[in-house]
């Protein structure tokens, strides 16, 4: 079956630059994305989301960006910290009303000091 | 309004005795989902529920895993007999209508 993958397992980066966490879909069907943020001994927690009709969407210090082309998804922090360290999830949704996503793997990003 | 709410948050248990988990879901999503989260398989949905009624238990490993939803508040998880390779994080999730998930704290579960 189709599904989520992630390109990098981990990403390490210094306190105060971007990360950029990417994220590759295979069903071209998927019309809603939506990215998590999993801390240590915490479930996952909603970050931002994205609609297969607008290709960037921004947040508070984050950007998703969707290329329906190539069926790629990134999720882009500015001025990362510490407190950004987690693992990052990926969902995709291939609609049809029901909003009942699939998850890929994850990627853990580690903000050095 | 406090989240998803799940217990126990931690539980050890001997093989073959009989777990249960529970989740309170947010007040008003008529969605609810149970996860399992390992390292070797990520997030897999076991099984979800739509105005208290299972839709989809497709990701349900096996018949000693059970799930139920007598109300609009309250779920359960049970694995009866337990087995070491149960052993993972338990997610429950609520969501209003095609919306975004809220995930409760989970619960961890170890079988020896």
């Amino acid at each position: 079956g189709e599904s989520v993958g992630l390109h990098l397992p981990t990403l390490s980066v210094q306190e105060g630059d971007n990360s950029i966490i990417n994220c590759a879909y295979s069903n071209s069907a998927s019309d809603y994305f939506i990215w998590y943020k999993q801390e240590s001994g915490k479930g996952p927690q909603f970050i931002i989301d994205i609609r297969s009709n607008m290709d960037k969407r921004q947040g508070q210090r984050v950007t998703v960006l969707l290329n329906k082309t190539v069926k790629h998804l990134s999720l882009q922090i500015a001025a990362t910290q510490p407190g950004d360290s987690a693992v990052y999830f990926c969902a995709e949704n291939i609609g049809g009303g029901s909003y009942i996503p699939t998850f890929g793997r994850g990627t853990s990003l580690i903000v050095h000091p | 309004d406090a989240g998803v709410i799940q217990s126990p948050r931690h539980e050890v248990t001997e093989m073959g005795q009989e777990v249960t988990l529970r989740c309170k879901p947010i007040s008003g999503h008529d969605y609810l989902f149970w996860y399992r989260q390992t390292m070797m398989r990520g997030l897999e949905l076991l099984i979800y529920f739509n105005n208290n009624v299972p839709i989809d238990d497709s990701g349900m490993p096996e018949d000693r895993f059970s799930a139920k939803m007598p109300n609009a508040s309250f779920s359960t998880l049970k694995i009866q007999p337990s087995e070491p390779r149960d052993s993972a994080v338990y997610f429950c999730a609520s969501s209003a209508d095609s919306s975004g998930y809220t995930f409760g704290s989970g619960t961890r579960l170890t079988v020896v």
